[in-house]
């Protein structure tokens, strides 16, 4: 079964900071892997989606890279800004032909002025 | 397209009765996904429909729940009759087969 997990839980940082956000998971057989970000009281905005046969994406100040070997995945986010804040969410989806999207905890981005 | 739409984005109902969500997915999408978020379980996928057919149902917590797509456009996920732990926000999003992923708003519901 597969099993996404997301550290840290929460990350506090001064604004302009770069910072990395991890995402693992259990079972590296996927179809792909997607960043999510999440305001409060919202639904979840898609911010990257990596292939299984790609390594990285990039968008704007955002690159998510993909290691299916070591079932990982980051986040980078360059030059944070107070406006990043919120939660983020990684997700993989099972390359068993079942294609579901199976998302991990979450971690709560808080950047400080 | 106007994204994934879902309604009523707020539901308060009391213990027993019936509640209905309901969902039109993007247009030209093929998968569409219900997913419940609670503070103590975070997203559970319930159920996801890959050409209007369920193809896996094994997130639905108990038969009080039920969910269909008529079609291509529309699905409903139904919950009958309703307990106060059912009280959660639930997502409907669609994709096209392993493609992005897209969400709506939410259906935020309270059971009393």
């Amino acid at each position: 079964k597969q099993e996404v997990t997301q550290i840290p839980a929460a990350l506090s940082v001064p604004e302009g900071e770069n910072l990395v956000l991890n995402c693992s998971f259990t079972d590296s057989a996927i179809y792909n892997l997607q960043w999510f970000r999440q305001d409060p009281g919202k639904g979840l905005t898609s911010l990257l989606l990596i292939q299984s046969s790609q390594r990285e994406q990039t968008s704007g100040r955002l690159n998510a890279s993909l290691d299916k070997s070591s079932g990982r995945s980051t986040l980078y986010i360059a030059a944070s800004q107070p406006g990043d804040s919120a939660t983020y969410l990684c997700a993989v989806m099972g390359g068993d032909s079942s294609y579901k999207l199976i998302f991990g905890s979450g971690t709560r981005l808080l950047v400080r002025p | 397209d106007a994204g994934v739409i879902q309604s009523p984005r707020h539901e308060v109902t009391e213990m027993g009765q019936e509640v209905t969500l309901r969902c039109k997915p993007i247009s030209g999408h093929n998968s569409l996904f219900w997913y419940r978020q609670t503070m103590m379980r975070g997203l559970e996928l319930l159920i996801y429909f890959n050409n209007n057919v369920p193809i896996d149902d094994s997130g639905m917590p108990e038969d009080r729940f039920s969910a269909k797509m008529p079609n291509a456009s529309f699905s409903t996920l139904k919950i009958q009759p309703s307990e106060p732990r059912d009280s959660a926000v639930y997502f409907c999003a669609s994709s096209f087969i392993t493609g992005e992923l897209f969400f709506g708003e939410g259906s935020r519901l309270t059971v009393l």
